[in-house]
């Protein structure tokens, strides 16, 4: 069941560059799309989400970008820094299902100096 | 911040035991779930929780589990007779009472299950 895919697991990116994260998704139930971060020994940390409704939505650094008719969003992190060096993991949830939420295999982003 | 907290960070069980992993969510979210990953794997949805009883679960969520809240703070998932293949991360995390189902999960650090 491949509803959420991120196919690259992992992408390197030098310290100041923009780091852009891929996901792609099968469900066209899905409306409500969030990304997580996740450390090593760490649940994974809420960092940004995006309604059907738009088409972006931006807090700081990183800002989400959603292609409803082509069923892609992307993380954009900019400028990266170190400490985003981390699993990234994509997910989504449609309405009504009780925010259950489905999640992509993750990238491994690293954050290189 | 408030955050979900999940004890024991690791546990180790014979296959046939039960185990209990405990959470205690943030103490104004009214909506709790559970969610596993085996290593290697995606991280995958259990169950969900809401008003005391379960709102929705996976097929992987058998009778083997179930879930409890026995008071105003703690959230358990408690697994009857452990198989290896039980074996993973198990995530707690809960929402808050927003009525939109469109607000993020927090989630805990894990507690990692390993049935020997």
């Amino acid at each position: 069941d491949q509803q959420v895919k991120q196919n690259s697991p992992s992408l390197s990116v030098q310290e100041g560059r923009i780091s852009i994260l891929n996901c792609d998704y099968t469900n066209s139930m899905f409306d409500y799309f969030l990304w997580y971060k996740k450390y090593p020994a760490e649940g994974p940390t809420f960092l940004i989400s995006i309604s059907s409704i738009k088409d972006k939505n931006e807090d700081g650094r990183f800002t989400v970008f959603l292609n409803k008719s082509a069923k892609h969003l992307s993380l954009h992190i900019v400028p990266s820094q170190p400490g985003d060096s981390a699993v990234y993991f994509c997910a989504a949830s449609a309405a009504g299902t009780a925010s259950k939420l489905t999640f992509g295999t993750g990238t491994r982003l690293q954050v290189t100096l | 911040e408030p955050e979900v907290t999940q004890t024991p960070s690791h546990q180790v069980t014979q296959m046939g035991q039960e185990v209990i992993l405990r959470c205690v969510p943030i103490s104004n979210h009214l909506y709790f779930y559970w969610y596993r990953q085996i290593l290697g794997q995606k991280v995958e949805f259990l169950v969900s929780f809401y008003n005391n009883e379960i709102s929705e679960k996976s097929e992987i969520f058998d009778d083997q589990f179930s879930v409890e809240r026995p008071d105003g703070s703690n959230f358990t998932l408690k697994i009857r007779s452990t198989k290896l293949e039980d074996s993973a991360m198990y995530f707690c995390a809960s929402r808050d009472r927003t009525s939109s189902y469109n607000s993020p999960l927090h989630f805990g650090n894990g507690t990692r299950l390993t049935v020997t």
